[in-house]
């Protein structure tokens, strides 16, 4: 099992830009997660689908911010445009069956918007 | 609504003593609780769980205890190793959410 996948690692990109980060979930799960990682808030919910769904997007922080799920292997994270106070490590997370199992993370994308 | 803390940012022990990490949950609803380790680069790892009809899980050289009366949730790490340091987040299930605390900061002195 390889694991939930991110991509890219990395991303640094200026202000104004639009990003998307990238995350195939482990074969199976029917639980799709994005958090934010931050020094300041920790880790933090952003949105969640089920069977690719959208089912909660109440902590994404603004319109800038958008998710889709096409396919049960597939999902984006977009910011547009990209502002600085963005810059965090975004991680994406699969389960199954929600929150009452183990959330299966990804290693995260560190965007930085300079 | 739910606040999951720990009661310290940092924890350093020597190499082969028993870690005791803790955790604080405020919501009596929280039904579910996992402990995840997280290294410099990666994602949470998933260590263990337990639900709130347990008190008592244990693992491979781990144990998660839950006070349900006291709300308090404790990770217990044995014979620490040096692979053991890292950062360790509990995680409460509030309803439709995972609440994750700020984490601490495990070292491990050789």
């Amino acid at each position: 099992d390889a694991g939930v996948i991110q991509s890219p690692r990395h991303e640094v990109t200026e202000m104004g830009q639009e990003v998307t980060l990238r995350c195939k979930p482990i074969s199976g799960h029917d639980y799709l997660f994005w958090y934010r990682q931050t020094m300041m808030r920790g880790l933090e919910l952003l949105i969640y689908f089920n069977n690719n769904v959208p089912i909660d997007d109440s902590g994404m922080p603004e319109d800038r911010f958008s998710a889709k799920m096409p396919n049960a292997s597939f999902s984006t994270l977009k910011i547009q445009p990209s502002e600085p106070r963005d810059s965090a490590v975004y991680f994406c997370a699969s389960s199954l069956g929600g929150f009452s199992s183990p959330l299966h993370f990804g290693n995260g994308t560190r965007l930085t918007v300079t | 609504g739910e606040s999951v803390g720990l009661h310290l940012p940092t924890l350093s022990v020597q190499e082969g003593d028993n870690s005791i990490i803790n955790c604080a949950y405020s919501n009596s609803a929280s039904d579910y609780f996992i402990w995840y380790k997280q290294e410099s680069g990666k994602g949470p790892q998933f260590i263990i769980d337990i639900r709130s009809n347990m008190d008592k899980r244990q693992g491979q050289r781990v144990t998660v205890l839950l006070n349900k009366t006291v709300k308090h949730l404790s990770l217990q790490i044995a014979a620490t190793q040096p692979g053991d340091s890292a950062v360790y987040f509990c995680a409460g299930h509030p309803g439709n959410d995972m609440r994750f605390g700020a984490g601490t900061r495990l070292t491990v002195k050789p």
